[in-house]
């Protein structure tokens, strides 16, 4: 079975400062994870993946299979950061979504 | 450019009533899905479709029936209304299956069943 676990319901920190948004998975194979993101009164969009190892609006995660980790990090918050952070691991129309963070960017 | 296109955006049901979700897509997309999102759940998958007259059944499909007669359209049914349907709806749509693909998502429908 496939579990995505994202421990932090909401999360607050001031603009300019680290956030971490964590991403835990159990999958028994190779997992696909991605980040998706869902700003206020917008619809749910792709943050990024890891097969990508992109960095998306200076945010980046690092799959840790030791750890099944897929943590978002950011070294610097913006206030446009301000929004639901789903992780999800899947594929093209499958996926299966964490219980997602709020995020919130203190000016 | 269109997208994904769910309709309607609000929908207040009886209990037992019925009524479809429509969701369209024009970007030639052979695979689409159903997720509902609910308060402390996140998103759950409903059903999916790996193309036309093609589907499948994802975590939660009680309740919900599906069916793809064309590329473009994934409509989903709920015969009989319960208030556990109370959820906001998304309809999503990607080009592959792999890895390296992006699932395009609808608007949202927000449906509450008295």
């Amino acid at each position: 079975a496939q579990r995505v676990t994202q421990p932090e319901k909401l999360l607050s920190v001031f603009k300019g400062a680290p956030v971490e948004l964590k991403c835990n998975y159990s999958y028994s194979g190779s997992p696909e994870l991605f980040w998706y993101v869902q700003y206020s009164r917008q619809r749910l969009q792709l943050l990024l993946r890891h097969i990508s190892r992109e960095s998306i609006k200076g945010f980046t995660a690092d799959l840790n299979k030791g750890e099944t980790s897929f943590h978002l990090k950011k070294p610097f918050a913006q206030e446009e950061d301000s929004a639901m952070y789903y992780c999800a691991l899947g594929w093209g129309n499958q996926f299966y979504f964490g219980t997602g963070t709020s995020l919130t960017v203190i000016p | 450019n269109a997208g994904v296109t769910q309709t309607p955006k609000f929908q207040v049901l009886k209990t037992g009533q019925s009524m479809t979700l429509q969701c369209a897509q024009d970007m030639n997309h052979e695979y689409m899905s159903w997720y509902r999102q609910d308060p402390g759940m996140g998103l759950r998958l409903i059903h999916y479709s790996v193309g036309a007259g093609i589907t499948d059944q994802g975590e939660v499909p009680n309740g919900y029936n599906v069916s793809r007669s064309t590329t473009e359209d994934f409509p989903l049914r709920l015969l009989s209304a319960a208030p556990s349907q109370t959820s906001v709806y998304f309809c999503a749509s990607s080009y592959s299956i792999f890895g390296d693909t992006e699932a395009f998502f609808g608007q949202g429908t927000r449906l509450t069943v008295v």
